[in-house]
């Protein structure tokens, strides 16, 4: 069954560095997601992603986050400056329509020291 | 705003058992879709079932199954003959389906299932 997958599975970083959290959603849907997951916290939306541009954002996704399709297969989440409260778990997802139930990837732990 | 709340952090059931995981949800809309997707030690969350909020009828997936009541706005999921395998955290979530307003899932904050054999 295809599957999301997400690279790398645990990233380390100092506070203050750039980092992006790689996603390869299922090769013929076309909506995309990121949540993530603070450790002992909620599952939280973060973005979503159709047709190349942002549909909808939370108050989480500020200037410091981005998001990019940079060709076909791959679906990116980038955190410019990163925070010690961008430690979390990064789920990417993917649904073959917007009505269609999300599949997830395994998740990429990000630690902010 | 739409919140959905699981009162039980933690549960466990011996092998072959029945175990119930509730949740409840609060919302102003009639029309949504609720899910529950099971999540096992470091592995992607699964979607394990899913309610259509206009459908009276429970959803059953094999071992699976929900009690939908709209009107108390609860949504438990039962699992039955419960198998080592069924160890995981299980997360309710809530979508609104109106016109594609948008489709981002709403999360309560999970219920770990332990399993003993």
């Amino acid at each position: 069954e295809p599957e999301v997958t997400q690279t790398p599975s645990h990233q380390v970083t100092q506070m203050g560095q750039e980092v992006i959290l790689r996603c390869v959603p299922i090769s013929n849907h076309l909506y995309f997601y990121w949540y993530r997951q603070i450790l002992g916290q909620k599952v939280e939306f973060l973005v979503s992603f159709y047709n190349n541009e942002i549909s909808e954002k939370s108050e989480i996704f500020d200037d410091q986050f981005s998001v990019e399709r940079p060709d076909g297969s791959n679906f990116t989440l980038k955190i410019r400056s990163t925070k010690l409260e961008d430690s979390a778990m990064y789920f990417c997802a993917s649904s073959l329509q917007g009505t269609q139930p999300q599949h997830f990837g395994d998740g990429t732990r990000l630690s902010i020291l | 705003a739409q919140t959905v709340t699981q009162s039980q952090p933690e549960m466990s059931v011996q092998e072959a058992e029945t175990v119930t995981l509730s949740c409840t949800y609060d919302t102003s809309e009639s029309d949504y879709y609720l899910f529950w997707y099971k999540q096992p030690p470091s592995r992607q969350m699964i979607l394990v079932i899913r309610q259509e909020a206009y459908k009276q009828q429970n959803a059953t997936e094999n071992r699976f199954s929900v009690n939908f009541q709209k009107a108390a706005k609860s949504f438990s999921l039962k699992i039955s003959d419960s198998q080592l395998g069924d160890a995981a955290m299980y997360f309710c979530a809530y979508r609104t389906n109106y016109g594609g307003a948008t489709n981002k899932l709403i999360f309560g904050t999970g219920t770990l299932l332990a399993v003993q054999p």
